[in-house]
C-alpha cells in the first residue's frame, strides 16, 4: 500500500487568490491523479499527472485554472487559481496501486483538502 | 464512456443487521475492475472490496461481500453484522483494464443506527 500525505488539510481563502495543494507519496509512482469532490457529490477527475510531462486534463478543467506540477515520482502539486466560491470543494490526490501485484489495479487516496472560498 | 450509477442516495440499517448497496455500470469492455470505497467523515477514501471482471467468484472481505452479475452489469455490496463504524459514504467505482483512472458513482450515504 501507499501512504499519501496531503497538505493543507483545509483552508479558507479569499476570492481571486490562489492555493497550492501538495501531495507527497512514500513510494515512487508513475501516475498521480487529482480529483475534486464538490459538497455532497462524488469524485470527479481533474487531471492525471505524469512525471516529466504535462498533466492531462479532463473535459471541463484547464491548465490555467488548475496548474499541476510533478517534479519527481513521489510529489505533485495542484494549484487552484483565481478562486471563486464555486471552487469550494474537497480536493484529493490519488496514486495507482498494485493489487495482487498488478500495477494500476488499485488506488490510494490522500486525506483531502477542504477548500472554502469566501 | 463508462458510467456508474448508485440508485440509493441514502440508506440506514440497524446495528448488527445486514444491508445491501446497489451499483450498476455501463461499459463495452470485457476486462475491467470494480471497487467499493468507503468515505467516513474524516474524508479518507478507504478501499472496501475489489472485483476483477474476469473472475466469476464474488469477492469477500470479512463482513463485506459483493454480488457481481457481469451480464447485468450489476455490482452490489452486502455488509453483514453492520457496525456503527460502517457509517460513511460508499462509492462504487469502475476502472478500465486499459486505463488507470477511476469512474465513481454518485455515492450512497449509509447510516448505521444503534
Amino acid at each position: 500500500s501507499a501512504v499519501i500525505s496531503q497538505k493543507p488539510s483545509r483552508d479558507i481563502c479569499q476570492r481571486g487568490t490562489s492555493l497550492t495543494i501538495q501531495c507527497q507519496v512514500d513510494s515512487q509512482v508513475t501516475m498521480m491523479f487529482w480529483y475534486r469532490q464538490q459538497p455532497g457529490q462524488s469524485l470527479t477527475l481533474i487531471a492525471t499527472a505524469n512525471q516529466g510531462s504535462e498533466a492531462t486534463y479532463e473535459s471541463g478543467f484547464v491548465i490555467d485554472k488548475f496548474p499541476i506540477s510533478r517534479p519527481n515520482l513521489t510529489f505533485s502539486t495542484l494549484t487552484v487559481s483565481n478562486m471563486s466560491p464555486e471552487d469550494s470543494s474537497i480536493y484529493l490526490c490519488s496514486v495507482e496501486g498494485a493489487a495482487g501485484g498488478k500495477v494500476g489495479t488499485e488506488a490510494f487516496f490522500g486525506q483531502g483538502t477542504r477548500l472554502t472560498v469566501v | 464512456a463508462q458510467t456508474v450509477t448508485q440508485s440509493q442516495p441514502e440508506m440506514s440499517v440497524q446495528e448488527a443487521e445486514t444491508v445491501t448497496l446497489s451499483c450498476t455500470y455501463d461499459t463495452s469492455e470485457n476486462n475491467y475492475y470494480l471497487f467499493w470505497y468507503k468515505q467516513p467523515p474524516s474524508r479518507q477514501m478507504i478501499l472496501v472490496i475489489r472485483q476483477e471482471a474476469y473472475k466469476q467468484q464474488n469477492a469477500t472481505e470479512n463482513r463485506f461481500s459483493v454480488n457481481f452479475q457481469k451480464a447485468a452489469k450489476s455490482f452490489s455490496l452486502k455488509i453483514s453484522d453492520s457496525q456503527l463504524g460502517d457509517t460513511a459514504m460508499y462509492f462504487c467505482a469502475f476502472m478500465s483494464h486499459y486505463g488507470q483512472n477511476f469512474v465513481f458513482g454518485p455515492g450512497t450515504r449509509l447510516s448505521v443506527l444503534p
